[in-house]
C-alpha cells in the first residue's frame, strides 16, 4: 500500500522569505511524486512532478521540489514567498506498479504574511 | 482548450437519497478518475474509468458507482446517501488509462455535496 505524510498542518512564512512544505512517502515500488495546490473553493492545480532523473524538480510559479530516496521525502520549496502563494498544498504519490491512482497527503496550509 | 468541467457545483440532499454527479474531461483526454475530498482532508481515490469500464477502485462501498460514455464523459452515482458522504467530489482526467502513469491528472473544480 502507498501512503503520504505531510507532518505540518500549517506553515507560516513572511513574504520574501524562503518556504518549505514537507512531504514523506511510502510505496512498495518506485515512486512517482506530485505536488498540487488548492485555492479556496477550487479544484487542484498541478505544480510539479518527479518521475525519474534529476532529484531537483522545477515547476510552476517558481516552486521546486527535491526528491530524496534515502529519506523517502519530496519537500516543496520556493526561494522567495509571495502573499499570493497562500493556499492549501497537497503532496501525492503514485506507485509505478499500481496503475495511475494518486494517494494524497492530508494537506498543508501555507500562510504568507506581508 | 476546455479544461475539466463538473456539474452541479453545489447540491444538497437528504439521507437515503441518490445523487448523480457529472464530469467532462479535458479535451483530448480519455480517462476519468473520481476523488472524494472530505472537509480538512486530502482527496481519496474512488475509481477510474477508461474505455467505458471501471479499471481501478479505491476503498469505497458499492453504493458508489459510475459510468463512462463513448464521448469520455463520466458520471458518479451515490445511492442511499449517508451524512458522511458530505464532501467535495473531484473529477480528474488523464490520457491512456491506468497503464499510463507518468502524467499528471487535471482536476475540475468539484461538486460540493451536502447531505442533511
Amino acid at each position: 500500500a502507498q501512503s503520504v505524510a505531510q507532518p505540518e498542518d500549517q506553515v507560516n512564512v513572511a513574504e520574501g522569505n524562503p518556504l518549505t512544505v514537507k512531504c514523506t512517502y511510502s510505496v512498495s515500488g518506485n515512486p512517482y511524486l506530485f505536488w498540487y495546490v488548492q485555492y479556496p473553493n477550487r479544484g487542484l492545480q498541478f505544480l510539479l512532478k518527479y518521475i525519474t532523473g534529476d532529484n531537483l524538480v522545477k515547476g510552476s510559479y517558481g516552486f521546486e521540489a527535491e526528491f530524496n530516496k534515502s529519506q523517502t521525502s519530496f519537500h516543496l520549496k520556493k526561494p522567495s514567498a509571495l502573499v499570493s502563494d497562500s493556499a492549501l498544498y497537497f503532496c501525492a504519490v503514485r506507485d509505478m506498479n499500481a496503475g495511475n491512482m494518486l494517494t494524497f497527503g492530508g494537506g498543508t496550509r501555507l500562510m504568507v504574511k506581508p | 482548450d476546455a479544461g475539466v468541467t463538473q456539474s452541479p457545483t453545489h447540491l444538497i440532499k437528504t439521507r437515503g437519497q441518490q445523487v448523480t454527479l457529472r464530469c467532462s474531461p479535458k479535451s483530448g483526454h480519455d480517462t476519468v478518475s473520481w476523488y472524494q475530498q472530505a472537509l480538512g482532508q486530502g482527496p481519496q481515490f474512488i475509481f477510474q474509468y477508461y474505455e467505458e469500464e471501471e479499471r481501478q477502485r479505491g476503498n469505497f462501498p458499492d453504493r458508489f458507482s459510475g459510468h463512462q460514455f463513448p464521448n469520455y464523459s463520466s458520471e458518479l452515482n451515490v445511492n442511499a446517501l449517508l451524512l458522511g458522504d458530505s464532501a467535495l467530489y473531484l473529477c480528474a482526467s488523464s490520457l491512456g488509462g491506468p497503464l499510463t502513469n507518468t502524467g499528471e491528472l487535471f482536476f475540475g473544480e468539484g461538486s460540493r455535496l451536502t447531505v442533511l
